[in-house]
């Protein structure tokens, strides 16, 4: 069955420091992957999707992810973090022969920032 | 601005009781869905619909109840069949069968049982 893995539970960065959160998944086929952000009790932004082409994407608020197929991974990275960034994080991916909103999640990373 | 709308934010539910939890879009987008979310377990598909008059079960779809009678509104009925209904429900809405397409997903509501 698909499934999408991310290791990290919690983790706390200081600020200013760069970030890579993990993202694994499971899927025979080119996969559709994204990269959410919520903020406690609100609902998910999008920071960025992979489709095809590029595997390195570019997202808001300074993120990227890389895609790597013979690592089964998306993970996403920010070169320096702020305290706003500071919220949990979730990685899907479009279930396979599902429509666009049809998404497997993990169960996201928890950020926490240090002054 | 086109957005979800997602209501009430917090809801409270005696035991036994069946609640709905609202979801209206003005996207103009065909596709729904419902997700609940669990602390430590990410998102789960409740129900999903793609067309108005149509919706399909999702992964956790025992004890919930959905309609599509209009193509802006997709209501979650939560019914007393659901034995733990504490969670936090999302809605989202896309255009289906476009892949390259962004899911818009609403602010969410919380529903708590007392």
């Amino acid at each position: 069955a698909q499934s999408v893995t991310q290791p990290d539970i919690h983790i706390t960065v200081s600020e200013g420091a760069s970030l890579e959160l993990r993202c694994n998944y499971s899927y025979g086929a080119t996969p559709y992957l994204f990269w959410y952000v919520q903020s406690p009790g609100q609902g998910l932004q999008l920071l960025l999707k992979y489709f095809s082409g590029d595997t390195l994407v570019q997202g808001i608020k300074g993120f990227e992810a890389e895609f790597k197929r013979s690592q089964s991974s998306f993970n996403l990275r920010k070169p320096s973090v702020h305290w706003s960034d500071a919220a949990e994080y979730f990685c899907a991916v479009v279930r396979y022969g599902g429509s666009q909103g049809n998404l497997i999640f993990g169960k996201g990373t928890k950020l926490s920032v240090k002054p | 601005d086109g957005g979800i709308t997602q209501s009430p934010k917090y809801l409270f539910r005696k035991e036994g009781q069946n609640v709905t939890l609202s979801c209206e879009q003005n996207l103009n987008h065909d596709a729904m869905y419902w997700y609940r979310q669990d602390p430590g377990q990410g998102l789960r598909l409740i129900y999903y619909s793609q067309i108005v008059n149509d919706f399909q079960k999702g992964d956790i779809a025992e004890g919930y109840s959905v309609s599509r009678e209009k193509k802006e509104s997709f209501p979650l009925t939560v019914t007393s069949a659901q034995k733990n209904p504490t969670a936090f429900y999302l809605c989202a809405s896309s255009i289906p069968g476009t892949r390259g397409n962004t899911i818009y997903f609403g602010e969410g509501s919380w529903l708590t049982v007392v």
